[in-house]
């Protein structure tokens, strides 16, 4: 069946760590990837995204992607978290021959920065 | 700028009753998706329309139905409540079909008791 993993459920860091978090589908073909995250009670934001061009896309709080299409991956990364950083992070995916646009979300990563 | 607004933002009700939630996309916004999200879990697509006509269907129980009308704005309605249907339903909106990404709004929080 078509799916994104995020094999890291549940992460706990400190101020100032690096982060990657991972993320792979199983969708052939063209797709268009997200990573968005969910503070507690609030929705979805996006914090970056990839449709074409430099597999490296950089997003906002210094969040950055790589897209490894080689791999079906789209590692989230970030040099240095912060306590602020806690949050729920969801990798989604769109197929890009889709003709509907809906998104496959992945099971989600707790992140929780100790300060 | 505008978002996405849903309502409301919280609703309980008993089992077997009845639930409407509703979505307001973004002006311009021509496409609507449903997600269902329960506690600790990921987003599972329920419906989408664009321009009014329903697009695409995922795991959307048969006592639910949606709509969306000629405002764009779309409702789902929800029969025979279970206590299972506890969730957040958020819906998001884009223009053509998330060509452009999609915009998610706060979600309805439904509790059945």
């Amino acid at each position: 069946a078509q799916s994104v993993s995020q094999h890291n459920h549940h992460v706990i860091l400190s101020e100032a760590a690096s982060l990657e978090l991972g993320c792979n589908y199983s969708y052939g073909g063209t797709v268009n990837l997200f990573w968005y995250v969910q503070y507690p009670g609030q929705h979805l934001q996006l914090l970056l995204k990839y449709f074409s061009g430099d597999p490296l896309v950089k997003g906002i709080k210094g969040f950055e992607a790589e897209f490894i299409k080689s791999k079906f991956s789209f590692n989230l990364r970030k040099p240095s978290v912060q306590w602020s950083d806690t949050a729920e992070y969801f990798c989604a995916v769109n197929r890009g021959s889709s003709n509907t646009g809906k998104l496959i979300f992945g099971q989600g990563t707790t992140l929780q920065v100790k300060p | 700028a505008a978002g996405v607004i849903q309502s409301p933002r919280h609703l309980i009700k008993e089992k077997r009753e009845t639930a409407t939630l509703k979505c307001y996309p973004i002006p311009r916004h021509d496409t609507v998706y449903w997600y269902q999200q329960g506690p600790g879990q990921d987003p599972q697509f329920l419906i989408s329309f664009y321009e009014k006509m329903q697009s695409d269907k995922g795991s959307i129980p048969d006592r639910f139905s949606a709509q969306q009308f000629s405002d764009y704005h779309s409702e789902l309605n929800m029969s025979s409540l279970e206590l299972g249907d506890s969730a957040l339903y958020f819906c998001a909106s884009s223009y053509r079909i998330g060509a452009n990404g999609y915009t998610f709004g706060s979600g309805t929080r439904l509790t059945v008791v």
